[in-house]
């Protein structure tokens, strides 16, 4: 069974430092993997993906994530972070050949302070 | 173009009711499926339609039901309500089948009392 681990529930930091938010997972066959964001009283974001190829991943707003497959491991990054980045982060994956859907983590609150 | 549009945004019903959520996906997507989202936790998934059949079902029980329409629209319905059935429902369309990932709507925010 494949499943998605955010060991950290939650994550302060200052604003305009850095940030890792952590994910792992175990499967025993390839993935897909997501990150998603989600807003206060609002739906799931689609930050960014690995499907193939490049193992790092960016997005349009700063973030970057890489893929290890040796350390199952899928990590979220920012080099600066901004007040407006405070919300809630989630880790998914799809397994390959194996259905479509996600399947997510427990989720990480990201909290940006003055 | 419209994102995921799910109605009701808020709804509240009674334990024992009936309930049912719409969504409509993005224009020309074929695949929509439905997760559960309770406070504090990460979404599970309840079901995936593609092409008007059902690809895939989570742990969920048959109170839980699901169909796609042929404009691809979708409705969940939950029968004889739980207390522990109060959640944020979650509809998330794609073009394919999903693997290169869903894009969500709002939700319905659904409480049971």
């Amino acid at each position: 069974a494949q499943s998605v681990t955010q060991l950290d529930s939650q994550v302060p930091v200052f604003e305009e430092a850095p940030v890792e938010l952590r994910c792992n997972y175990s499967s025993s066959v390839s993935v897909y993997l997501f990150w998603y964001v989600q807003y206060p009283n609002q739906g799931l974001q689609l930050l960014l993906k690995y499907l193939s190829g490049s193992t790092l991943v960016e997005s349009i707003n700063g973030f970057e994530a890489e893929f290890n497959k040796s350390q199952t491991s899928f990590h979220l990054r920012k080099p600066s972070v901004h007040i407006s980045d405070t919300a809630e982060y989630f880790c998914a994956v799809i397994l390959t050949g194996g259905g479509n859907k996600l399947t997510f983590g427990t989720g990480t609150q990201l909290k940006v302070e003055l | 173009d419209a994102g995921v549009t799910q109605s009701p945004t808020h709804l509240i019903k009674t334990r024992g009711q009936h309930v049912t959520l719409r969504c409509s996906p993005i224009s020309g997507h074929k695949s929509v499926s439905w997760y559960q989202q309770v406070l504090g936790q990460g979404p599970q998934f309840i079901f995936q339609y593609y092409e008007k059949e059902e690809r895939g079902r989570g742990n969920f029980p048959d109170r839980f039901s699901a169909r796609q329409f042929p404009n691809y629209s979708s409705e969940l319905n939950v029968n004889a309500l739980l207390l522990g059935d109060s959640a944020l429902y979650l509809c998330a369309s794609s073009l394919m089948a999903g693997q290169n990932g869903y894009t969500f709507g709002s939700g319905t925010r659904l409480t049971v009392v």
